[in-house]
């Protein structure tokens, strides 16, 4: 059973960089097609960050792209999203999010239970 | 980039069935068959019930059916039950972006 786990911390300062990790736990990270990062501001809805694709190609939402970085940690089989010079627009609950099969669709098959990070001095 | 536009909320009785709809544009929802829906409950991560427009995940109810015309995705809803009321979200993806919609609160009376 695939199991993702976000881990971080919950209390980031304006203008540093968001860092979090999402364990994977009964599956490899590097086996499925792609990931992805998405966030949900507090009362609102879902906001696409960005996809990493198997061999490293990655999309990212033209409104952060300038601030975020998306990488694959296969030592430690985990994903981890940087957001740099957060402002409180950035508060959300973070999840990451894979497909169903590794070669599947493009759903999001399986979602952490996501991390609520709040952007505040 | 825009978000996919669906209808702040709906309702229905216990019983009946409700369609929300999702409506993009001739880049996204017109031109790809990836559109997926998401149902999600109060404090909780978001669950696939929809890919690909139509298809249903194992062990997704088969009260739950998807379709599209033109630029409009739908998620029909049939036999309400208690359970059903929900935020729901629907998706696009393209090779190069995706898009989700602002989310449908269904109340289920």
């Amino acid at each position: 059973q695939v199991q993702l786990q976000e881990s971080g911390p919950g209390l980031v300062k304006p203008s540093e960089t968001l860092s979090l990790t999402c364990a994977v736990s009964g599956a490899s990270v590097i086996t499925p097609k792609w990931w992805s990062w998405v966030r949900q501001p507090p009362g609102k809805g879902l906001e696409w960050i960005g996809d990493i694709y198997r061999g490293g190609t990655t999309n990212f939402n033209p409104s952060l792209k300038s601030r975020v970085t998306i990488s694959v940690d296969e030592s430690n089989n985990q994903l981890s999203l940087k957001l740099s010079s957060v402002t409180d627009a950035d508060t959300a609950v973070y999840y990451c999010a894979r497909p169903r099969s590794d070669n599947g669709d493009y759903g999001f098959g399986y979602w952490g239970q996501g991390i609520l990070v709040t952007v505040s001095s | 980039q825009s978000a996919l536009t669906q209808p702040a909320s709906v309702s229905g009785s216990p019983g009946q069935s409700i369609t929300i709809s999702c409506t993009g544009s001739s880049s996204d929802i017109g031109n790809y068959n990836y559109v997926s829906w998401y149902q999600q409950h109060p404090g909780k991560a978001p669950q696939l019930i929809i890919y690909d427009v139509y298809s249903r995940p194992s062990g997704v109810s088969d009260r739950f059916s998807g379709s599209k015309s033109g630029n409009t995705a739908s998620l029909t809803i049939s036999g309400l039950q208690p359970d059903d009321e929900a935020h729901y979200h629907c998706s696009s993806y393209t090779i190069i972006t995706r898009l989700f919609g602002g989310g449908t609160k269904l109340t289920v009376l």
